[in-house]
């Protein structure tokens, strides 16, 4: 099955600094990379998400980068805000999903 | 409102006794899918489902049970739970296999 490795499992950041967080996975089949946010106590809910055919993708603060040649996928998020403050879960997986482990990230103010 | 209600929210119990929680998605979604969390192995897929009537193994199935009778409903079923079970629980449903997924509130179980 597939292996989804993320990194780093903490990161802190000084608010309005950028967060970098990347996933590799293992299956070449995987067409479809979904990211998470966990505030604490809650559900996740996806933040941004980028299918096989794309490189690269945009959402205001948030955006995902893709190489397939590679296995691996990253989260940028920049200018971080104190709300931003979070547990992020990537995933990959065509109809079986493989959540990786989390990072937990803290903005500082 | 768009949503996934699961049931019940926390729930305790012992060893053997058999126990359900519900699932319930007002979106006619055709995929749901249940997960557990555990802290530092994030979520791990438990059962999904394509559709109605089409259930598969995730990749933690051992001890839980599933069906799939109508498009809205994906129980998840402990025949007889056992400690390694105490877990967070979430359901999820997608449009479709590979798109987002709306999670539930999420069901702390505890076994005893």
């Amino acid at each position: 099955g597939e292996n989804v490795e993320q990194h780093p499992s903490t990161l802190s950041v000084q608010e309005g600094d950028s967060a970098v967080i990347k996933c590799t996975y293992s299956d070449s089949a995987s067409n479809y990379f979904p990211w998470y946010k966990q505030e604490l106590g809650k559900r996740p809910q996806l933040i941004i998400d980028i299918r096989s055919n794309v490189g690269e993708k945009k959402d205001q603060r948030i955006a995902v980068t893709l190489n397939k040649t590679a296995k691996h996928f990253s989260l940028h998020i920049t200018e971080t805000q104190p709300e931003d403050s979070a547990v992020y879960f990537c995933a990959a997986g065509s109809n079986q999903f493989y959540f990786g482990t989390g990072t937990s990230l803290t903005v500082i103010p | 409102e768009a949503q996934v209600t699961q049931n019940p929210r926390y729930l305790i119990t012992v060893t053997g006794k058999k126990l359900t929680v519900t699932c319930s998605q007002n979106m006619n979604h055709e995929y749901m899918s249940w997960y557990r969390q555990d802290p530092g192995l994030g979520l791990r897929q438990i059962y999904y489902s394509m559709n109605v009537e089409v259930t598969d193994k995730g990749d933690v199935p051992e001890g839980y049970k599933v069906s799939r009778k109508e498009k809205r409903n994906f129980p998840l079923i402990l025949e007889s739970p056992s400690p390694n079970q105490t877990s967070l629980y979430f359901c999820a449903s997608g449009q479709f296999f590979n798109s987002p997924l709306h999670f539930g509130n999420g069901t702390r179980l505890t076994v005893t």
